[in-house]
């Protein structure tokens, strides 16, 4: 029962360009979302995050949009750069069921130069 | 200054055999957790403590045990390792409980069982 969906396994991105990576959760009671960044052999590092009451969040170049109705959100990054290259995982939290922030499997980010 | 530290980084062993995996936190932060990232790469919870006290505990064989001696640390104690135990496991803490609040994670601890 995977209450948060990546369903991209990997995306590959020239520099420069905007990497957009998407997410999908099932729960409605879900009320805040987060965006995290892992290098190999490093733990998940906070890169993001939204509360449900805001449709966009930014922060240099990293943007996340959630759309509520759909029950979407997605980052984007512009512009890309090859540090960027990891995995990002998408994870959503709310504050039933003992405030568990469950996260998505994961999309691997290769920015080629 | 690592914010989030666990030992041993990478971990071999018999199955059979008992491991512990050690966690400490220097963030202040009342909230501890272990998360575990299996072969198809989900970060699951398994654990959470809030100032010593167990508050999340997902259905894990209770050949693991976490013990929390103060809020900085949180221990994973494992049992008659079996091969299906091998894992990357992630300790992790945040502020409080409750959304909006931002996890920090460890390195994580790579254990093998063979």
């Amino acid at each position: 029962d995977q209450q948060v969906k990546q369903n991209s396994p990997s995306l590959s991105v020239q520099e420069g360009r905007i990497s957009i990576l998407n997410c999908d959760y099932t729960n409605s009671m879900f009320d805040y979302f987060l965006w995290y960044k892992k290098y190999p052999a490093e733990g998940p590092t906070f890169l993001i995050s939204i509360s449900s009451i805001k449709d966009k969040n930014e922060d240099g170049r990293f943007t996340v949009f959630l759309n509520k109705s759909a029950k979407h959100l997605s980052l984007h990054i512009v512009p890309s750069q090859p540090g960027d290259s990891a995995v990002y995982f998408c994870a959503a939290s709310a504050n039933t069921g003992g405030f568990k922030t469950i996260f998505g499997a994961g999309t691997r980010l290769f920015v080629k130069a | 200054d690592t914010a989030v530290s666990q030992t041993p980084k990478y971990l071999v062993t018999q199955m059979g055999n008992d491991k512990s995996i050690k966690c400490e936190q220097n963030l202040g932060h009342d909230t501890m957790y272990w998360y575990k990232q299996d072969s198809k790469k989900f970060l699951k919870i398994m654990f959470s403590y809030n100032n010593k006290e167990l508050i999340i505990n997902e259905t894990v064989p209770n050949r693991f045990s976490p013990k929390s001696p103060d809020k900085a640390h949180l221990n994973l104690h494992i049992n008659s390792l079996e091969l299906g135990d091998s894992a990357v496991y992630f300790c992790a803490s945040s502020l409080t409980t409750g959304t909006g609040n931002t996890i920090y994670f460890g390195e994580g601890s790579w254990l093998t069982v063979v």
